[in-house]
């Protein structure tokens, strides 16, 4: 398995307060990403980072920011958790923009 | 706007029995697509990848996909289903282009019946 950890598992929070994420990588892959998964949609692209202090926006960015000071580690944060952010966040990494994804544990996030 | 559609939020199969998952995608140059696996409370695993090497790309578990570019698809198939694999099970789509990511379907429930 790729070595990728993600912290918390599981966190459960009150609206407005923020909210840090983390995603810890030992394979020195140049992309990660930060997803949401919800029922019915699928996977969702929040933001990806194409090496350090390099970040994009994804498909549902609005609420979220990230950080990447180093390869091993990104960061996703909420500013101000709202309830449509209660969800389960997946971080995965790849080699290269078209290579395989591999996918972190998961965190249940849920925002009262 | 790339996009990857799967046909059926769930297909159910008898155990031994043929499983066909279906995954279409828009493109208008060569993609690269993929099949993931989730099981309950996990996150997800790579079943096999298309990368235009075959058309035919075999993959974990005894899965297989094919390539068919005629029709846009990409169908998850595997002969005999065993209980193990009841899953949700995703296809996704990219493109060596522009800022191209990675473009998920909404996921099928594979479910198995003994």
């Amino acid at each position: 398995d790729a070595g990728i950890t993600q912290s918390p598992r599981h966190k459960v929070t009150e609206t407005g307060t923020p909210v840090t994420l983390r995603c810890h990588q030992t394979e020195n892959h140049r992309y990660m990403y930060w997803y949401r998964q919800d029922p019915g949609h699928g996977l969702r692209l929040i933001h990806y980072s194409y090496g350090v202090k390099d970040t994009d926006k994804g498909e549902v960015s609005d609420g979220y920011s990230v950080s990447r000071s180093k390869t091993e580690d990104f960061l996703l944060t909420l500013e101000s958790a709202t309830s449509s952010q209660t969800s389960v966040y997946f971080c995965a990494i790849s080699a290269d923009r078209v290579s395989e994804q591999f996918f972190g544990p998961g965190t249940r996030l849920t925002v009262l | 706007a790339q996009s990857v559609t799967q046909l059926g939020s769930h297909v159910s199969v008898s155990e031994g029995a043929l499983v066909l998952l279906r995954c279409n995608y828009s493109s208008s140059v060569p993609p690269y697509l993929f099949w993931y696996v989730q099981y309950p409370n996990q996150g997800l695993q790579l079943l096999l990848k298309y990368t235009s090497a075959a058309t035919l790309v075999k993959g974990i578990n005894g899965f297989e996909a094919e390539f068919k570019k005629s029709e846009t698809s990409f169908h998850l198939t595997k002969p005999s289903a065993h209980m193990s694999d009841a899953a949700e099970y995703f296809c996704a789509v990219t493109w060596n282009s522009g800022y191209s990511t990675l473009t998920f379907g909404k996921g099928t429930m594979l479910l198995v019946s003994p």
